[in-house]
């Protein structure tokens, strides 16, 4: 079955930057896309932007322009790949858990929903 | 981007009670709207895709309707387990994919 396990909690420095994995495994459709989602404390939901491994093709929301960067480990394998979430210039707003999810692809686009997610990854960013 | 307005934010509800969420969109989206549950502590859970169509292992008695702008999402005979906060979401404009703020359902 579709599995994504995230990397671990993270404390940054506003300014620094942070990088968050997902390894996904388990899943049959090879044009597949990972989502990221970020969730502030006691707030609701936020779409960051995708990649989908097999072709390295990644977007963003335009909120995170210049701050965001989505890439895979070149695995076309369909056992497992790495996808990594790296967020630059951190600042105390981007404290948050931070999720990626599935989107199982459509003709080498994106289907538009999530139907598997990983356990989530806190990060705080604090002085 | 295109303005997602769940609402209500809030409600309580008893068990067997019909329980309805309403989402708004802010430009016309067709029938590219899902909503997802999630529980506190935990990640969404995709329940409805496509405005309608219910996700695999997602029990019946959740339910999606609507297209253009303007969506409902129903629970009819509301259980215990059921106590978690709804989101939609619309994928009509990519990659500007945007959320409602949730809808957060207590039970009395």
């Amino acid at each position: 079955q579709v599995q994504l396990v995230q990397s671990g909690a993270e404390v940054k420095k506003p300014g620094s930057s942070v990088m968050v994995s997902c390894k996904v495994s388990g899943s049959t459709f090879r044009s597949f896309a990972i989502i990221w989602v970020r969730q502030a404390p006691g707030e609701g939901l936020e779409w960051m932007g995708g990649i989908i491994p097999l072709f390295g093709t990644s977007h963003h929301a335009q909120k995170f322009q210049g701050r965001v960067t989505f890439t895979a480990d070149g695995s076309t394998s369909t056992s497992s790949t790495t996808v990594y979430l790296e967020l630059k210039s951190l600042r105390s707003e981007d404290t948050a858990m931070y999720y990626c999810a599935r989107d199982p692809g459509f003709n080498h686009g994106y289907r538009g929903f999530c139907d598997h997610w990983g356990q989530g990854t806190p990060v705080t960013v604090s002085s | 981007d295109i303005q997602m307005t769940q609402s209500p934010s809030s409600l309580s509800a008893s068990v067997g009670d019909r329980v309805t969420i309403t989402c708004q969109a802010s430009q016309d989206i067709a029938n590219n709207l899902n909503w997802y549950q999630q529980k506190p502590g935990k990640a969404p859970k995709l329940l409805i895709y496509d405005a309608s169509d219910l996700e695999t292992g997602v029990p019946s008695r959740f339910s999606g309707s609507g297209s253009g702008t303007d969506f409902t999402f129903t629970i009819s005979n509301l259980q215990p387990e059921d106590i978690a906060t709804y989101y939609c979401q619309q994928y009509d404009t990519f990659p500007g994919y945007t959320f409602g703020q949730g809808t957060k359902l207590e039970i009395k």
